[in-house]
C-alpha cells in the first residue's frame, strides 16, 4: 500500500454510460494525479491539481472530466467515452506539484465496450 | 524522438546474474531521474531516484547517471525471480524546462530460475 487508495479497481461501461473513478491520498501530499496508461505506450499524464486548483490539462477530450473537491480527494467523471478509452487509469499524488517523488494508487482498470 | 526511450524487452536474465536496464532522454536540462517497478496488473512503485552523475546503490540495485550521454541506468545484483516485471523509467526537467514527470514505455524483465 502506498497511502494512495483508487475505487473501483475493474470497471466495465457501455459508451452511453456516466461513472466516475475515486482517488484518496493518506499521505498529506498537496498535488495529485491522473494517468492513463495504454498498453505498448507511456504512461500519459491527464490532469494536475495543485492545492485543489487544475494546473495542467494535457489537451484531454471532455469526456473526462477531472474534480477535486479537497487535497486528499480526486475524481474522473466519465461520459460518452470510446472503446479506445479502455486503458488503466492510475491517479498519483507527490509532496507539491512538480514534486520528485511520485507515489501511486492501485489503479482502475476500464473497459468499454 | 521520443523524449525518454527504454527497450521495451522482454529482457531475459538468469536467477543470480546482473540484470541491466538502458534508458535515455531527450531533455538535456533534465534534473531528476527515477525508476519505477512494475508487476502486472499492479501499479508503478518507486525503487530508486538520482539527481547527479555517477552511481547510487541501494541494497541490490544501482542506479547510474551520465548527464553528458543523457543516459541512465539501472543494475540489479544478484536477480530473483520477484524481480521479473516492467520497469519504467522517468525523467523530470529543471526549472524554465519540461518540469512535468515523463515516463518510457517501460522494459519488461523476466528472471528464469
Amino acid at each position: 500500500e502506498t497511502g494512495v487508495t483508487q475505487t473501483p479497481r475493474h470497471l466495465v461501461m457501455g459508451m452511453t454510460n456516466k461513472k466516475s473513478l475515486k482517488c484518496e491520498q493518506h499521505l498529506g501530499h498537496n498535488a495529485m494525479y491522473w494517468y492513463k496508461q495504454s498498453a505498448k505506450k507511456p504512461l500519459e499524464l491527464m490532469f494536475v491539481y495543485n492545492f485543489k486548483e487544475q494546473t495542467e490539462n494535457n489537451s484531454v477530450p471532455s469526456r473526462f472530466s477531472p474534480e477535486c473537491p479537497n487535497s486528499s480527494h480526486l475524481f474522473l467523471h466519465l461520459h460518452t467515452l470510446q472503446p479506445e478509452d479502455s486503458a488503466l487509469y492510475l491517479c498519483a499524488s507527490s509532496q507539491e506539484w512538480l514534486g520528485t517523488e511520485a507515489f501511486f494508487g492501485q489503479g482502475t482498470r476500464l473497459t468499454v465496450v | 524522438q521520443k523524449e525518454v526511450e527504454q527497450n521495451s524487452g522482454p529482457l531475459s536474465v538468469p536467477e543470480g546474474a546482473i540484470a541491466s536496464l538502458n534508458c535515455t532522454y531527450s531533455d538535456r536540462g533534465s534534473q531528476s531521474f527515477f525508476w519505477y517497478r512494475q508487476y502486472s496488473g499492479k501499479s508503478p512503485e518507486l525503487i530508486m531516484s538520482i539527481y547527479s552523475n555517477g552511481d547510487k546503490e541501494d541494497g541490490r540495485f544501482t542506479a547510474q547517471l551520465n548527464k553528458a550521454s543523457q543516459y541512465v541506468s539501472l543494475l540489479i545484483r544478484d536477480s530473483q525471480p520477484s524481480d521479473s516485471a516492467t520497469y519504467l523509467c522517468a525523467v523530470k526537467g529543471g526549472p524554465g524546462g519540461n518540469e512535468k514527470l515523463t515516463f518510457g514505455t517501460g522494459t519488461r524483465l523476466t528472471i528464469i530460475p
